[in-house]
């Protein structure tokens, strides 16, 4: 138990929709980065927040956006979905962003487009 | 791209130490080696983690040799539920200090 939430754990939206995916944080940690897992391969960082402002990103188009709320807790939404997007889609909360913290991950979203 | 090399796979004998070995030649001097592991399509779970000393912790000891170029994970007496895919992942010094991960350890304990 890592006291990261992830919900929901499986979805299945239609090519071109739009999905928000959503991450409540380890209580105290500041800071939320969201990774995709595509089956066989490792995450990928989509990007990170830090005290509500987007503070890095990683090789995602913009139809990949997000938000953190004062509590800390994170939304990712994807708009016009692709069948490429389906993938496990993670979301990690640490303390501070910083070099020298863990991240803690929680179950994942399971998301199919079809 | 991944900044670590990792075997994909690898055996182990459960109540043996399991060693997981991990190239990481393009270290920068200020960036640090995580481990995590994930079983089954489950979240990672995060392991250990150092800078340049060897680490311990109630899971693993993390040895990582003085030019920090490589590290090896040590899992001192693997049991059956320690099966999953390691991750050896060094930390970006950048704002983003994100992980960036390569395709990991399938680790294998068998009985």
């Amino acid at each position: 138990e890592t006291g990261v939430t992830q919900s929901p754990t499986h979805l299945i939206k239609t090519r071109g929709q739009q999905v928000t995916l959503r991450c409540s944080s380890q209580s105290g940690h500041n800071t939320v980065s969201w990774y995709q897992q595509a089956l066989g391969q490792g995450p990928q960082f989509i990007f990170q927040y830090y005290r509500e402002e987007e503070n890095g990103r990683g090789n995602f188009p913009p139809r990949f956006s997000g938000l953190q709320f004062p509590n800390y807790s994170s939304e990712l939404n994807v708009n016009a979905l692709e069948l490429d997007d389906s993938a496990l889609y993670l979301c990690a909360s640490s303390l501070a962003s910083t070099m020298n913290t863990e991240a803690f991950f929680g179950q994942g979203t399971r998301l199919t487009v079809v | 791209d991944a900044k670590t090399t990792q075997p994909p796979s690898m055996d182990c004998a459960e109540g043996r130490a399991a060693n997981l070995p991990c190239n990481h030649s393009t270290i920068s001097g200020n960036e640090y080696v995580y481990w995590y592991r994930q079983i089954h399509s489950q979240g990672p779970q995060y392991i250990i983690h150092g800078l340049k000393n060897n680490e311990t912790n109630e899971m693993a000891s993390l040895i990582i040799t003085e030019d920090r170029k490589s590290s090896t994970l040590i899992l001192p007496h693997a049991t059956l539920r320690d099966t999953a895919v390691y991750y050896c992942i060094v930390r970006v010094m950048d704002s983003n200090y994100q992980l960036i991960w390569g395709a990991g350890t399938k680790l294998i304990i068998k009985p």
